[in-house]
């Protein structure tokens, strides 16, 4: 069965850097979307991206953020320049275009900036 | 704005014992329902879903009906294993907020089951 995959699994990092999270959507589906749980916290929308462009941002999603489908099949979220805040676990996931409803998450990234 | 709320855990239960987990939701349109399933160290799983008032959504022995008289979407489960102990969240998926239709998720609810 096809399934979102994200690498890495854990990203270490110090704050001020920047850093790449990567994605690989399943393949026949054309929405793309991160989401972060802070730990212990809910799950949060961040983003949402169809047709190489974004659909929908959160506030979350500031000047800090961006993403990118470089190619056909990978699909990034990038902080420029991190924050202690920034501490979390970042899911990505994918959708079909109409035939479903039902997002399918990847196994997350789990980001640490110290 | 759309948002979930979800009873507070942790949740213990003996094994074999039913399982409520309580869900209501307040969006501006029909929005479809979902639970995901969070076992520990991995991401979240689909467990079931509904997309319209009335309709049932069932997997793994888990059921949960969509109430739109009350606004309510509460995860069953008639005997659970020590195996079901993970985080379950509560989500929905609004299309009046757009063809993306990011989901709104609830705060969580941790179920520990024990032999």
């Amino acid at each position: 069965e096809p399934e979102v995959t994200q690498t890495p699994s854990h990203q270490v990092t110090q704050m001020g850097q920047e850093v790449i999270l990567r994605c690989v959507p399943i393949s026949n589906h054309l929405y793309f979307y991160w989401y972060r749980q802070i730990l212990g916290q809910k799950v949060e929308f961040l983003v949402s991206f169809y047709n190489n462009e974004i659909s929908e941002k959160s506030e979350i999603f500031d000047d800090q953020f961006s993403v990118e489908r470089p190619d056909g099949s990978n699909f990034t979220l990038k902080i420029r320049s991190t924050k202690l805040e920034d501490s979390a676990m970042y899911f990505c996931a994918s959708r079909n275009l109409v035939t479903t409803d039902t997002q399918y998450f990847g196994p997350g990234t789990r980001l640490t900036v110290l | 704005g759309d948002s979930v709320t979800q009873m507070e855990g942790p949740v213990t239960l003996s094994e074999e014992a039913f399982l409520t987990i309580n869900c209501t939701y307040t969006a501006t349109g029909y929005p479809s329902l979902f639970w995901y399933v969070q076992y520990p160290g991995e991401g979240l799983q689909l467990l079931l879903k509904a997309t319209k008032a009335d309709d049932k959504g069932s997997n793994k022995g888990f059921e949960a009906t969509y109430r739109k008289e009350t606004t309510s979407f509460h995860l069953e489960k008639g005997s659970v294993q020590v195996s079901d102990s993970a985080v379950y969240f509560c989500a929905l998926s609004d299309p009046n907020t757009g063809t993306a239709s990011k989901l709104t998720f609830g705060t969580g609810t941790r179920l520990q089951v024990t032999l």
